[in-house]
């Protein structure tokens, strides 16, 4: 069965201090990966998605994330978070073509410092 | 375009009550997905569903079931309601076809006193 690993459970940094929230998925073939976060009380949002292609990938709110195939990991970054991106984030991963469901990882908790 | 929305909000329910949550699906989307999410964890793959069938299931026990309407709207039904069973409940909408994204609603956070 797919697994997603996030090593991180916090992750502390002070605004406008750079930040990487680390992914690791079990190895399998086909996989398609996403960052979702998730503000107090609300529901998931997108950040960005690797399906094919080139393995940098760019998101929305300055986010951006790489694709290691070798390493299976997609480890998601910014070069200067705000006190704004303080959420949870959630790494996951979607077998197959057609239908399939997510698998999260247990998530990060990003909290910026002012 | 319509966003996932989903009702209700929150709910509180005693131990061994049913409960009925609803999900009406982003325009244009015909697949529904329903995850649980205690406090702390990420999100549990409970089931999808896709022409109004069951195309999936997590490791849940029978008393979590679903339907899904016509409209692609959906309901999770959870029956004999336990302690563990508080948690956020979210669903999300995508496309049955391609490897996108799900697009999640806001949840509904239940209680289980």
């Amino acid at each position: 069965a797919q697994s997603v690993t996030q090593l991180d459970s916090q992750v502390p940094v002070f605004e406008e201090a750079p930040v990487e929230l680390r992914c690791n998925y079990s190895s399998s073939v086909s996989v398609y990966l996403f960052w979702y976060v998730q503000y107090p009380n609300q529901g998931l949002q997108l950040l960005l998605k690797y399906l094919s292609g080139s393995t940098l990938v760019k998101g929305i709110n300055g986010f951006e994330a790489e694709f290691n195939k070798s390493q299976t990991s997609f480890h998601l970054r910014k070069p200067s978070v705000h006190i704004s991106d303080t959420a949870e984030y959630f790494c996951a991963v979607r077998r197959g073509e057609n239908g399939q469901n997510f698998v999260f990882g247990p998530g990060t908790r990003l909290s910026v410092l002012p | 375009e319509t966003g996932v929305t989903q009702s209700p909000t929150h709910l509180i329910k005693t131990r061994g009550q049913q409960v009925t949550l609803r999900c009406s699906s982003q325009s244009g989307h015909n697949t529904v997905s329903w995850y649980q999410q205690a406090l702390g964890q990420g999100p549990q793959f409970i089931f999808q569903y896709y022409r109004e069938e069951e195309n999936g299931r997590g490791n849940f026990p029978p008393r979590f079931s679903g339907l899904q309407f016509p409209n692609y709207s959906s309901e999770l039904n959870v029956n004999a309601l336990e302690l563990d069973d508080s948690a956020l409940y979210l669903c999300a909408s995508s496309t049955y076809i391609g490897p996108g994204e799900q697009y999640f609603g806001p949840g509904t956070r239940l209680t289980v006193t």
